[in-house]
């Protein structure tokens, strides 16, 4: 079955600086690939995501990259301001069904 | 307003006393489930449910249960709560399973067991 590998498990920057975590599958199936943000004493909620025909997305100060030969993909925070410190996980599925977690990186960003 | 209620938000409870923990949403959505959340260990999903009246395993299923009577309502049992099963839970729904893909997360449920 899938799994995802996320790395790394804690990322701490500083107020205005980029933050990259990443994360590798092993299904080479998988197509759907989004991405969770968790607030503290919150349920993870989504923030983007990514089909696997397509290399790269973005939305304002955030954005995903897939690489399907390498079967890795990144999130990208360029400006992190004190409110992006949360939990983030990634997720790997074929068609949206069943979707497998990420086992978390913790993001601090430090004012 | 789009909501996934989970009830108790936080509970202390003793080995092999049983208990359950409500989820409701009021989206209409086909799809539900439950995850657990644990240090270092991610999401994992427990059980979850396709529509009314058909459930399933997901890859943690064991030491618990689920039912799926009502479109919106899709609880978790614990009937003989231990230890190992203290962790951080999540009902969880989506539109339907190859659709949209989005899931929807309640703000979690709290659970030692003592």
């Amino acid at each position: 079955g899938e799994n995802v590998e996320q790395h790394p498990s804690t990322l701490s920057v500083q107020e205005g600086d980029s933050a990259v975590i990443k994360c590798t599958y092993s299904d080479s199936a998988s197509n759907y690939f989004p991405w969770y943000k968790q607030e503290l004493g919150k349920g993870p909620q989504l923030i983007i995501d990514i089909r696997s025909n397509v290399g790269e997305k973005k939305d304002q100060r955030i954005a995903v990259t897939l690489n399907k030969t390498a079967k890795h993909f990144s999130l990208h925070i360029t400006e992190t301001q004190p409110e992006d410190s949360a939990v983030y996980f990634c997720a790997a599925s074929i068609n949206t069904d069943k979707l497998i977690f990420g086992t978390g990186t913790r993001l601090q960003v430090f004012p | 307003e789009a909501q996934v209620t989970q009830n108790p938000r936080y509970l202390i409870t003793v080995t092999g006393k049983k208990l359950t923990v409500t989820c409701s949403q009021n989206m209409n959505h086909e799809y539900m489930s439950w995850y657990r959340q644990d240090p270092g260990l991610g999401l994992r999903q427990i059980y979850y449910s396709m529509n009314v009246e058909v459930t399933d395993k997901g890859d943690v299923p064991e030491g618990y249960k689920v039912s799926r009577k009502e479109k919106r309502n899709f609880p978790l049992i614990l009937e003989s709560p231990s230890p190992n099963q203290t962790s951080l839970y999540f009902c969880a729904t989506q539109l339907g399973t190859g659709r949209a893909g989005e899931l929807f997360f309640g703000e979690g449920s709290r659970l030692t067991v003592l």
